[in-house]
């Protein structure tokens, strides 16, 4: 099983659609968790940052984290061209090199 | 441009080629990472420097030959690779090793071999 899983799509949506993405992960000491945003020929990019569980709440997007269930979400409201791009979870527990990626959702929002 | 500059952007060599990627951080972070990333795959981490010295080296062949002259330069020399080895390669920087908050990355280096 690997530590963390990630539907790869891709995903094509049409704008102003909710978009859902989501990862689960199968550490129980993850606790810190974030979700990139990489457009093509860039690399990844910050965009969001939840400490345990809970959600987060930026603008139209919003984070979910369940740590009961070893599950995050992101959503994406009112769904942009400009959104599509990959979109990559991340976690830590903390410690040193323990990061773990997924390996990203491709996403494309259509006018 | 991100505070991480990563040069060249595309890089096409033979498997005999020696070649080099360079990175540069302008945040003042102390630790610096390569990663690889392949189509589908998670971000693989290949090395981790914390203040100049090599914390990490995950079973990376020894075709890949990392260097750090100091906190804010990173390199990645390259020797006699493999088709497989194609993939884009990403630099990061954290403000400190392990740096829960998240990374920066460079915009990478498409390597090709041919």
């Amino acid at each position: 099983q690997k530590e963390v899983e990630q539907d790869p799509g891709p995903l094509s949506v049409p704008e102003g659609a909710i978009v859902s993405l989501n990862c689960t992960y199968s550490n129980s000491a993850f606790q810190y968790f974030m979700w990139y945003r990489q457009y093509s020929r860039k690399g990844p990019e910050l965009l969001m940052y939840t400490y345990s569980s809970g959600n987060k709440e930026d603008g139209r997007f919003t984070a979910q984290v369940d740590k009961s269930s070893k599950y995050i979400s992101l959503f994406i409201r009112d769904s942009q061209p400009s959104d599509s791009a990959t979109y990559l979870c991340a976690m830590s527990a903390g410690n040193n090199n323990d990061m773990r990626f997924g390996a990203g959702t491709r996403l494309t929002v259509k006018p | 441009e991100t505070g991480v500059t990563q040069t060249p952007r595309h890089l096409v060599m033979g498997m005999t080629n020696k070649k080099s990627l360079k990175c540069e951080q302008h945040l003042g972070h102390n630790a610096m990472y390569w990663y690889k990333q392949s189509a589908k795959k998670p971000l693989e981490l290949m090395f981790v420097y914390n203040f100049k010295e090599q914390t990490e080296n995950n079973s990376v062949p020894s075709r890949f030959s990392p260097e750090c002259p100091n906190s804010s330069h990173l390199f990645l020399h390259l020797h006699t690779l493999q088709p497989e080895d194609s993939a884009l390669y990403l630099c990061a920087s954290s403000q400190d090793w392990g740096e829960h908050y998240g990374y920066t990355f460079g915009s990478g280096t498409r390597l090709t071999v041919v």
